[in-house]
């Protein structure tokens, strides 16, 4: 079965500087995806970042990176030059597509917090 | 504008009135689930469905029913709610395999109170 673990239940960073958000993932699967969201106080789910297991290269979405790798089985989140508005929850999540199915699963979430 | 839409967006009611949450999304997608989120514990998959007519059930399935019978829509039912149902529910749809990007669109949200 699947898993994402995120050990860090809250963070807090100061604005400007970058701060790095840990995931693991366990899966046997060979193709899966791997995804970041950001949950604001408001609540909605914003999509930040994907990587599929079989890119070669970290993905880059503006000033948000993923630190794939594949060996470690770890998808850390880079946020770089922090915004106050970058405080949030922010979620790792895993997809996997096989035998005609999808399946998502996600982590327990990350708390960061940006200090003035 | 792309969207998956939910509602309603709260909901309180009482212990084994039954009750629908709403979902439908307009970008023709074939994968829809729900999700519960209660703290520390993260988003938790209820069901899924990978098409019209094909659900299946996700980590946390008893007490919730769902159905397909068009492609947009994808409503969550309880049908006896309780206590331990209050939570905060999404609703997520996507592309599943006509992108190499299979992301999910969620709905805005329904926080669900049962007394």
């Amino acid at each position: 079965a699947q898993k994402i673990t995120q050990t860090q239940p809250g963070m807090f960073v100061q604005e400007k500087e970058a701060v790095t958000l840990d995931c693991t993932y366990d899966t046997s699967d060979p193709s899966y995806g791997l995804f970041w969201y950001k949950q604001p106080s408001s609540g909605e789910m914003i999509f930040l970042i994907y990587q599929g297991s079989y890119d070669q290269q970290n993905a880059t979405e503006g000033r948000y990176s993923l630190n794939f790798q594949k060996a470690r089985k770890s998808a850390n989140l880079v946020i770089s030059a922090s915004q106050l508005g970058d405080s949030a929850m922010y979620f790792c999540a895993m997809s996997l597509q096989s035998g005609g199915y999808q399946k998502v699963t996600f982590g327990t979430g990350t708390k960061l917090q940006v200090i003035p | 504008e792309a969207q998956v839409t939910q509602n309603p967006r709260y909901l309180i009611t009482v212990t084994g009135k039954k009750l629908t949450v709403t979902c439908s999304q307009n970008m023709n997608h074939e994968y829809m689930s729900w999700y519960r989120q209660d703290p520390g514990l993260g988003l938790r998959q209820i069901y899924y469905s990978m098409n019209v007519e094909v659900t299946d059930k996700g980590d946390v399935p008893e007490g919730y029913k769902v159905s397909r019978k068009e492609k947009r829509n994808f409503p969550l039912i309880l049908e006896s709610p309780s206590p331990n149902q209050t939570s905060l529910y999404f609703c997520a749809s996507s592309p599943y395999g006509r992108s190499p990007d299979p992301r999910l669109f969620f709905g805005s949200g329904t926080q669900l109170s049962v007394l």
